[in-house]
């Protein structure tokens, strides 16, 4: 199964920068970084995606060095509705039978 | 708008009765997934599919059982068999190929309950 590494919890005051480390040491050539957020009783739902270097949308940045054995999400400005769990993923175009979603990264934000 | 349906939100079951989860996409997505939830731990894989009529056991498929007719829908029946069903349940689907990691677009699930 292709598994990540990450904290199980994190507490973050409102208006900080959030960086949330993901080890995934033994990543295959082919596999892509998704990183999703859900909040309780909801699905999770897609934040960002990467291969290598740096990635930016409108709601995070995804950073992962050249040897791809790691990866950071930076969500900006954390606000409270930015509490939630934050799962790291490692996959490829297969299909997601064989990512482990583990329990995720759990951002407490303080007002 | 495109997404994924899952019914019902919630349920209540008796001990003994077997029940089914509906999840219907609109995505003309590939491959459709079944995931379980317990509380404060991550999504546990229960059955996926990538094409119709074909569909594959997850890590936890004892107890429960799918059907994959139709490319738009993937119905997770709940058996008596299943142990400890309570639970909250997530369906998803995905694109297969191009390259990446397809999103993985899930419903908003539902939650099980055995009386």
């Amino acid at each position: 199964l292709a598994k990540t590494t990450q904290p199980i919890s994190m507490d973050s005051y409102e208006g900080q920068e959030v960086n949330i480390t993901c080890s995934h040491n033994n990543i295959a050539t082919n596999d892509y970084i998704t990183w999703y957020q859900q909040f309780p009783s909801q699905g999770p739902r897609f934040i960002i995606q990467g291969y290598k270097t740096k990635v930016t949308n409108e709601v995070a940045s995804l950073f992962i060095p050249a040897d791809r054995k790691s990866s950071t999400l930076s969500l900006p400005r954390v606000s409270l509705s930015d509490t939630a769990v934050y799962y790291c993923l490692r996959g490829n175009s297969g299909g997601y039978q064989k990512v482990t979603f583990g329990i995720g990264t759990k951002l407490q934000v303080i007002p | 708008d495109g997404g994924i349906t899952q019914s019902p939100k919630y349920l209540f079951r008796k001990e003994g009765q077997n029940v089914t989860l509906s999840c219907e996409q609109n995505l003309n997505h590939d491959a459709m997934y079944w995931y379980r939830q317990d509380p404060g731990q991550g999504l546990r894989l229960i059955y996926y599919s990538q094409i119709v009529n074909d569909f594959q056991k997850g890590d936890i498929a004892e107890g429960y059982s799918v059907s994959r007719e139709k490319k738009e829908s993937f119905p997770l029946t709940v058996t008596s068999a299943q142990k400890n069903p309570t639970a909250f349940y997530l369906c998803a689907s995905t694109v297969l190929g191009g390259g990446n990691t397809g999103e993985l677009f899930f419903g908003e699930g539902s939650r099980l309950t055995v009386l």
